[in-house]
């Protein structure tokens, strides 16, 4: 069946504006959760969100970023008011309920001029 | 403070020998570990995991070792082929299905005909 999917795969913004980053996880999939990956570093937890459960935020690293997600499907992630130290790979992941690994998205590579 | 290290930042290895990528922990109330394997421009790919109740666990060429008294364990593949050239992370969680995973900072592999 399909993977996880995110949108755009590529985005170029100038700091100062907002930007918006979308995951489409496994049909069927009640978890997801959000990565970012700096250049050279490993993947670091942003947020993860387990069906109509609150949201698990203890990964983000402002204010100026926050997620939803509709249901079990689609969510997106907003960052607010980016700076270039927001530059990196956003990565979505899903896995089905009770399951402990997790499917990757081809991830969103944002850079912040 | 990193919890999950992976020391080696590359590895380059000739066709058809053994690779063996290491990885060590500090937190305790990890249970569980896994291996993705990342290409360029891709999300990682779920590889391999081991419960902590185990020491060792195999698939196809690919084996893993944990070490729970010295927070170690170690990707082993063997034989090497081209095409598992790929950065290579271990990540862990304390098992409980829907925990975030905690990543290393990925070791490169090269594998050479």
């Amino acid at each position: 069946g399909a993977g996880v999917s995110q949108s755009p795969s590529n985005k170029v913004t100038e700091k100062g504006k907002d930007v918006e980053l979308r995951c489409d996880p496994i049909s069927g999939h009640t978890a997801l959760y959000w990565y970012r990956q700096r250049l050279g570093q490993g993947l670091e937890f942003l947020i993860y969100f387990q069906g109509n459960s609150a949201p698990d935020k203890s990964g983000l690293p402002s204010d100026r970023f926050s997620a939803e997600r509709t249901g079990e499907s689609v969510s997106t992630l907003t960052i607010q008011r980016t700076q270039q130290e927001d530059s990196a790979v956003y990565l979505c992941a899903s896995s089905p309920q009770l399951a402990l690994e997790q499917y990757f998205g081809p991830g969103t590579r944002l850079t912040v001029t | 403070d990193q919890q999950v290290k992976q020391n080696s930042p590359s590895l380059s290895v000739q066709e058809g020998r053994i690779s063996i990528l290491n990885c060590d922990y500090t937190n305790s109330m990890f249970d569980y570990f896994l291996w993705y394997k990342k290409y360029p421009a891709e999300g990682p790919t779920f590889l391999i995991s081991i419960s902590s109740i185990k020491d060792k666990n195999e698939d196809g060429r690919f084996t893993v070792f944990l070490n729970k008294s010295a927070k170690h364990l170690s990707l082993h593949i063997v034989p090497s082929q081209p095409g598992d050239s790929a950065v290579y992370f271990c990540a862990a969680t304390p098992g409980n299905a829907g925990n975030m995973l905690t990543f290393g900072g990925g070791t490169r592999l090269m594998v050479k005909p």
